[in-house]
């Protein structure tokens, strides 16, 4: 089993629409866990951190769900901006400094 | 903000070449990390170090070295350049614990 996995998609929405994704990871001792946003041929930068209690930064939910080890990232009132692979972050608690390990990403088109 | 500046941009070089790709960032990170991404594979992690003059393999670190003589400064080197080294390159850079890492721009390298 992969460490970090999420469906590759693509998801195409319309402009407007709600949109989420889940993220199932294997450590259940993970304690930290990210969403990064990649446009095409750039770097991955950072969107939000996913707090225990669940997180919101605008049209952005974040959720984090321990039982079932898997996170969530809701889009509400989808733009055509935010066309782009969104890509799963989890610490892998090994207390080695390589402790984040990234999923394949979910690609995201917003359709006019 | 985070600044992590990775030489070039787009680089192009020959089979056989001595190939140096330089990343620097200006946090004071302990911890800087090489991936390389190819479509449809995701991030790799190619060597990652945690300290000035240490280093550890990733996953895919056959045909690349490292070097880091200095904490800012992390340089990954394709000892003899082959076509299938062909990627996009990306530095990243995180301090300890459970903070989200940071990327630069990427380098694509065209190997000929």
């Amino acid at each position: 089993r992969k460490e970090v996995e999420q469906d590759p998609g693509p998801f195409n929405v319309p402009e407007g629409a709600t949109v989420a994704f889940n993220c199932t990871y294997s450590n259940s001792a993970s304690q930290s866990f990210f969403w990064y946003r990649q446009d095409c041929r750039k770097e991955p930068k950072l969107l939000m951190s996913v707090y225990s209690s669940g997180n919101e930064d605008g049209r952005f939910t974040a959720q984090l769900n321990r039982a079932s080890q898997y996170i969530s990232l809701l889009i509400r009132d989808s733009k055509l901006s935010d066309s782009a692979t969104y890509l799963c972050v989890v610490n892998n608690p090994s207390g080695s400094a390589r402790q984040l390990t990234f999923g394949s990403g979910t690609q995201l088109t917003v359709l006019p | 903000d985070v600044k992590v500046t990775q030489s070039s941009r787009y680089l192009v070089k020959r089979t056989g070449e001595k190939v140096f790709l330089e990343c620097v960032q200006d946090m004071d990170h302990e911890n800087m990390f090489w991936y390389r991404q190819d479509p449809g594979l995701g991030l790799r992690l190619i060597y990652f170090s945690y300290d000035v003059k240490m280093k550890e393999k990733g996953d895919i670190p056959e045909g690349y070295s490292v070097s880091r003589e200095k904490k800012e400064r992390f340089s990954l080197i394709l000892e003899s350049a082959s076509t299938n080294q062909t990627s996009m390159y990306l530095c990243a850079s995180r301090t300890g614990g459970n903070q989200p890492q940071h990327f630069g721009d990427g380098t694509r390298l065209s190997i000929l």
